[in-house]
């Protein structure tokens, strides 16, 4: 969607193992993010990056991971220190001057 | 924390007549933006509106900011089938210069053709 991919579209997790979702845009954006989706939930920060090498976390960081060492990739690690990770995960990624955030079609990560 | 709450939870209308949805934040903004998802899929970006803006218009769409009482409102008119979706209002406060946006819990509208 919009130049960013999401894959795999669907994941299936054995609990106990990490697991890596990956987010790549053809945007040239600066600022990527990691959302968490819940069923009939709003979308909840994971972590966020403005600029290669560098990240911040957001609102619910713990159990996850992430790196930023190129401009087009921000995957996303979910580790087994995450409790819950059933969920739909969304990448975005913005740039100065956008009116707003450009989302990918989302992974669905079920833990079996 | 929620910044953005949307109000109500879930809407159904018939086609041909107006959908209406309001959101509430708490802290000063950058700019609200709402943004429309289609079952299972990512969001896609409706409508900005800043902070020194009142009202806004995009095609069928009509945003409205109050700033004194931190409440925003989606105005749909002459629905459609196809606009059958969720709804969410997101926040951009202030101290992050839009660069980073908290979402509320969204509206799911209901479109009966």
């Amino acid at each position: 969607d919009g130049g960013i991919t999401q894959s795999p579209k669907y994941l299936f997790r054995k609990e106990g193992q990490n697991v890596t979702l990956s987010c790549e845009q053809n945007l040239n954006h600066d600022a990527m993010y990691w959302y968490r989706q819940d069923p009939g939930q709003g979308l909840r920060l994971i972590y966020y990056s403005q600029i290669v090498n560098d990240f911040q976390k957001g609102d619910i960081a713990e159990g996850y991971s992430v790196s930023r060492e190129k401009k087009e990739s921000f995957p996303l690690t979910v580790t087994s220190a995450q409790k819950n990770p059933t969920a739909f995960y969304l990448c975005a990624t913005w740039d100065r001057g956008m009116n707003g955030y450009t989302f990918g079609s989302g992974t669905r990560l079920t833990v079996v | 924390s929620q910044q953005g709450e949307e109000d109500p939870q879930a809407l159904s209308i018939q086609e041909g007549e107006n959908a209406t949805m309001n959101c509430s934040y708490k802290t000063s903004i950058n700019n609200l933006q709402w943004y429309r998802q289609n079952s299972g899929r990512g969001l896609v970006h409706l409508i900005l509106i800043r902070s020194n803006e009142r009202e806004k218009h995009s095609g069928r769409l009509r945003v409205t900011l109050d700033t004194s009482k931190k409440s925003s409102s989606l105005l749909i008119t002459a629905s459609r089938a196809a606009d059958t979706a969720s709804y969410f209002c997101a926040t951009a406060e202030e101290k992050t210069s839009g660069s980073r946006l908290t979402f509320g819990e969204g509206t799911q509208l209901t479109v009966n053709p």
